[in-house]
């Protein structure tokens, strides 16, 4: 078992709609997690982070936590083509490195 | 303020020779971390510093890459010889502080070894 799962996609979403990124992870002792997007031939670009249980919204952007779960979404409202990349979920504990999962390719067609 | 930098950006190189990648971490972020993606992955931990000191390098192939952060700033990361199973990104990122905080990442040095 990865430590942090996520489907592959491609997850294909019209414009406009919400689009719902999920990620389980094995660690319960796991404290900090992260959304980082990245399009092709770039680095990771962190959009979200989340520490405790319940939802965290910027613009667009929600993540939610549910660590009895564990469980990480991020849901995007109104999608723009401009989102389609794939999402990397992370997750870390204490003074470690994240832990990352292989992603999910996101496609949103005009 | 400027973000982590790293050069190369690209870098071609036969087997067997070696290589080496740069990295200039955020001004003021402590804890620098090497990570290597390969195509289609997550990137995965190569050694984490904390100032100048390596305090995980559990991930790192010890027989053929060597790392330093001299002066707690800016890192190298060394690569000797090179095999061919090398070629991914190598990615440098950098934190305030170790642990929770957010982790920004440089563009990376893509490394292709022929």
């Amino acid at each position: 078992q990865k430590e942090v799962e996520q489907n592959s996609g491609p997850l294909s979403v019209p414009e406009g709609a919400i689009a719902s990124l999920n990620c389980t992870y094995s660690d319960r002792g796991s404290q900090s997690f992260f959304w980082y997007r990245q399009y092709s031939g770039k680095s990771p670009e962190l959009i979200m982070s989340i520490y405790s249980n319940g939802d965290k919204e910027d613009g667009r952007f929600t993540a939610q936590l549910n660590k009895a779960s564990q469980y990480v979404s991020l849901l995007i409202r109104d999608s723009q083509p401009s989102d389609s990349a794939t999402y990397l979920c992370a997750v870390n504990r204490g003074r470690r490195a994240l832990t990352f999962g292989s992603g999910t390719r996101l496609q949103v067609q005009p | 303020e400027a973000g982590v930098v790293q050069s190369p950006r690209y870098k071609i190189i036969e087997k067997k020779q070696p290589v080496a990648f740069w990295c200039n971490p955020i001004s003021g972020h402590n804890t620098l971390y090497w990570y290597r993606q390969n195509l289609g992955q997550g990137p995965e931990l190569l050694i984490r510093y904390e100032n100048e000191e390596a305090v995980d390098d559990s991930q790192l192939p010890k027989d053929r890459f060597s790392a330093e952060r001299l002066k707690g700033v800016d890192s190298t990361l060394k690569i000797q010889p090179a095999e061919l199973g090398d070629s991914a990104v190598y990615l440098c990122a950098s934190s305030l502080v170790a642990g929770t905080r957010e982790q920004f990442f440089g563009p990376g040095t893509r490394l292709t070894v022929l």
